[in-house]
């Protein structure tokens, strides 16, 4: 399973507060991402990290950013949360052509 | 604009028959095609990949075929079982392997015993 796992695994909150969420690997990978799962939309990238302090946006990044201070954690912050942002999140790293996925966080957005 | 397009949201099969599950896009940078299997409450898992060099690939009961000219893709589940039951997404990326994919909305599998 590439060792991957988010916290928290659940999350309801308010319009208007600051959410993170953590993704931690154990093995070391390069490359981490952030997606979102909504109905009709498969998984959308929001960002992604190609290194300590080296991320760049994707396709829905508008409302989040993240930060990777160390090799193995890749979080994902939302400043003010709005009900749309309510989703599940999926972190995930590649590695042998590719891609692992984390178990999801659903976060509720109220 | 969706690069990659399942356009079945479901499809019913009876169990030991043949699951068809298609997949088409836009990009022609992309090289390189994955399909992944999501149960509820899981994270995806990967299930078999293709790259643009070739037309199949096979791994067991599951082959995915590749139609350069026609942008499309199809994983192909032979013969089905109950646990094929899933969501499954088609994916694509543009020289880059399997980073930065862009996914399809996926079709829900439910295989009927």
């Amino acid at each position: 399973d590439a060792g991957i796992t988010q916290s928290p695994r659940h999350k309801v909150t308010e319009t208007g507060t600051p959410v993170t969420l953590r993704c931690h690997q154990t093995e070391n990978h390069r490359y981490m991402y952030w997606y979102r799962q909504d109905p009709g939309h498969g998984l959308r990238l929001i960002h992604y990290s190609y290194g300590v302090k080296d991320t760049d946006k994707g396709e829905v990044s508008d409302g989040y950013s993240v930060s990777r201070s160390k090799t193995e954690d890749f979080l994902l912050t939302l400043e003010s949360a709005t009900s749309s942002q309510t989703s599940v999140y999926f972190c995930a790293i590649s590695a042998n052509n590719e891609q692992f996925f984390g178990p999801g966080t659903r976060l509720t957005v109220l | 604009d969706q690069q990659v397009k399942q356009n079945s949201p479901s499809l019913s099969v009876q169990e030991g028959r043949i699951s068809i599950l298609n997949c088409d896009y836009t990009n022609s940078m992309f090289d390189y095609f994955l399909w992944y299997k999501k149960y509820p409450a899981e994270g995806p898992t990967f299930l078999i990949s293709i790259s643009s060099i070739k037309d199949k690939n096979e791994d067991g009961r599951f082959t995915v075929f590749l139609n350069k000219s026609a942008k499309h893709l199809s994983l192909h589940i032979v013969p089905s079982q109950p646990g094929d039951s899933a969501v499954y997404f088609c994916a694509a990326s543009a020289n880059e392997g399997a980073q930065k994919l862009v996914f399809g909305q996926g079709t829900r599998l439910t295989i009927n015993p």
